[in-house]
């Protein structure tokens, strides 16, 4: 069956361009989240949407970075004037009982 | 403040061996939820169980174990005869409520010898 979807796999940009990674959540899952996982922090938390609200954007690094899900299903995170600490890989989860959360192959984002 | 910690950064064994990994965890909730992911080198995260702090009890699925302990907020994960396929990163995480974001452990990384 269809998992949870990302594009671009992955992602090169030079500093202070702005990106958007896209998820595609399992068909029918009402919670998204976004996870970054880099050497230094591991695997972190940035956002988390039931339907198309935000009760806990608590892991956004900075207001540079900004997300948004439409419809209860595509969301996007946003990443404006990329830094070099920006670079990482960025994972999308969804969950039907927002119990356990699913994980789509992450967008590997390089800022050069 | 919630917290995972995966003392093991790194362990290597052979294959058929048997390799134990560890996880503790800490909480101020009486109601949380702990997992193991599995991150092989292809890079996706794959669910590999979930336990709710209401339920002590062992699982066992194929040549993989959970041993639950709240006495010591301990959450270990047994691979038996354990297979060159088994190598990967594996996460224990976190979660506080059912809404709630997972917080992981920092990974072990584990590799199977032939």
């Amino acid at each position: 069956g269809a998992g949870v979807s990302q594009s671009p796999s992955n992602k090169v940009t030079e500093k202070g361009k702005d990106v958007e990674l896209r998820c595609d959540p399992i068909s029918g899952h009402t919670a998204l989240y976004w996870y970054r996982q880099s050497l230094g922090q591991g695997l972190e938390f940035l956002i988390y949407f039931q339907g198309n609200s935000a009760p806990d954007k608590s892991g956004l690094p900075s207001d540079r970075f900004s997300a948004e899900r439409t419809g209860g299903s595509v969301s996007t995170l946003t990443i404006q004037r990329t830094q070099q600490e920006d670079s990482a890989v960025y994972l999308c989860a969804s969950s039907l009982d927002s119990a356990t959360q699913y994980f789509g192959p992450g967008t590997r984002l390089t800022v050069l | 403040a919630q917290k995972v910690t995966q003392a093991q950064t790194e362990i290597s064994v052979v294959e058929k061996e048997d390799v134990t990994l560890d996880c503790v965890y800490e909480t101020r909730d009486t109601t949380y939820y702990l997992f193991w992911y599995k991150q092989p080198p292809s890079g996706e995260l794959v669910f590999l169980i979930r336990r709710n702090s209401f339920d002590e009890q062992n699982e066992i699925s194929g040549r993989y174990s959970w041993n639950f302990q709240k006495s010591t907020s301990s959450f270990n994960f047994t691979i038996t005869a354990s297979q060159v396929v088994d190598s990967a990163v594996y996460f224990c995480a976190l979660s506080e409520d059912r809404d709630d974001k997972i917080i992981f452990g920092k990974g072990t990384r584990l590799h199977i010898l032939p």
